[in-house]
């Protein structure tokens, strides 16, 4: 059973559409992160959100933290091809151990 | 600065063969992971070292694997012997220190167990 369950699991669209993923879990966390993995390669981190009800923008990107500290979301304005890739969100659940969403599977059309 | 280096990038190898996977964290890094990725399952993570030590090895699958890092440069994944249910995506992680949950992933090593 994962603790983030992370929906869609596939998103295909358009370019110069706008997409939104979700990670929600049951559980209070103290900070989530958001992961892009692009095919071949390892994930890599995109932002940390730490407050509860925190929106971090990072150029099309905008993230937010759901003020019980138990959902994020992220939201891809304008998507292009380059925002292809799977998305992950990850949690820490002791002091050194992440917990993994399944991800979602983004595929953005030229 | 390079990031996490792994190596071989890709491995085929037959059931019963010992396989060694080796990562070079970040430097400055002294906390390491080892994650396998599997589309059933996901993200793993199974093993962690803190300044050399492993601290958490719960995830191993069984005494099959086992990891060593020898210095703060340098750690590997062995498998011994493979199966082919091993066959997976394995992560190398560092981050700066224990409870800085910003971890760098390397590119990883797809492994084949035929």
């Amino acid at each position: 059973t994962q603790l983030l369950e992370q929906s869609p699991q596939f998103l295909s669209i358009q370019e110069g559409e706008n997409l939104t993923v979700y990670c929600n879990s049951s559980s209070v966390f103290s900070s989530l992160q958001w992961y892009r993995q692009e095919p071949g390669e390892g994930p890599v981190l995109l932002v940390t959100v730490v407050t509860g009800g925190e929106v971090k923008k990072l150029k099309r990107l905008t993230f937010q933290f759901g003020d019980a500290r138990k959902d994020s979301s992220l939201h891809i304005t304008a998507a292009q091809p380059g925002d292809t890739g799977l998305y992950l969100c990850a949690g820490p659940i002791n002091d050194y151990k992440l917990s993994f969403g399944a991800g979602t599977t983004v595929t953005v059309r030229a | 600065d390079a990031g996490v280096i792994q190596s071989p990038r890709h491995e085929v190898t037959e059931m019963g063969q010992e396989v060694t996977l080796r990562c070079k964290p970040i430097s400055g890094h002294n906390s390491l992971f080892w994650y396998r990725q599997t589309m059933m399952r996901g993200l793993e993570l199974l093993i962690y070292f803190n300044n050399n030590v492993p601290i958490d090895d719960s995830g191993m699958p069984e005494d099959r694997f086992s990891a060593k890092m020898p210095n703060a440069s340098f750690s590997t994944l062995k498998i011994q012997p493979s199966e082919p249910r091993d066959s997976a995506v394995y992560f190398c992680a560092s981050s700066f220190r224990a409870g800085a949950f910003e971890q760098y992933f390397g590119p990883g090593t797809r492994l084949t167990v035929t």
